[in-house]
């Protein structure tokens, strides 16, 4: 079956370090992959996208990476800040889903402590 | 204004209830879609539409019946509600053209029924 895994448990980091969050898939072909953040109570916001040709994508402090033999995408924010924390949800688009829309994980929960 | 409006904000019904939700998108995207969020389990798709008269069934249709008034305008209705109906739902719209195909949502509606 097709599954989209991100860390249920939430991730505790210390201000100024590195954060990491990890999205694995099993079953997908992805064309792309997007991340989003998700603050509590709101929609999420589009953050990155990563074709499939391609390995890393660089934003400000953010940093996506793509492994297709590995089927994985980390996900990583540089001198993290309090005001990261948030729910960070990754999204495949993939046309083995029979659908044209992208198929969500559930998220990870990043905590920045100060 | 925001860009992306969903009424109620939220609404409390009883089981057997018919429900409507709406969306409004003053971004003139075509591409408009209706997802649930339950906690743990994130955004599942319910129905897309890529124009106003293409509708498609998402990854848990059953239960759940949409209508694309206009390019501006994606309902999502509940025939009968029940409990486990109970989640936050998100519109989105997208536009490809620009070659990321990023999703923007709407601030949710909390359905809760009892």
């Amino acid at each position: 079956s097709q599954k989209i895994e991100q860390n249920s448990e939430a991730l505790n980091i210390q201000e100024g370090k590195t954060a990491t969050l990890t999205c694995n898939y099993t079953n997908y072909s992805p064309a792309y992959l997007q991340w989003y953040r998700q603050d509590p109570g709101r929609g999420p916001v589009f953050l990155l996208l990563i074709r499939e040709n391609e390995k890393e994508k660089r934003k400000e402090r953010l940093k996506v990476t793509f492994d297709t033999t590995l089927k994985q995408s980390l996900f990583h924010i540089t001198a993290s800040q309090p005001a990261d924390s948030a729910t960070y949800l990754c999204a495949i688009y993939s046309m083995d889903t029979g659908r044209r829309a992208l198929t969500f994980g559930s998220g990870t929960r990043l905590q920045v402590q100060p | 204004d925001a860009d992306v409006t969903q009424t109620p904000r939220n609404r409390i019904t009883k089981t057997g209830k018919r429900i409507m939700l709406e969306c409004s998108q003053t971004k003139g995207h075509d591409r408009m879609y209706w997802y649930r969020q339950d906690p743990g389990l994130g955004l599942r798709l319910i129905y897309y539409s890529f124009d106003v008269k293409d509708i498609n069934k998402g990854e848990i249709s059953d239960g759940y019946s949409v209508s694309r008034q206009a390019q501006a305008k994606f309902s999502l209705s509940l025939e009968s509600a029940i409990p486990n109906q109970t989640a936050l739902y998100f519109c989105a719209t997208s536009d490809p053209s620009g070659g990321y195909n990023e999703q923007f949502f709407g601030p949710g509606t909390r359905l809760t029924v009892l």
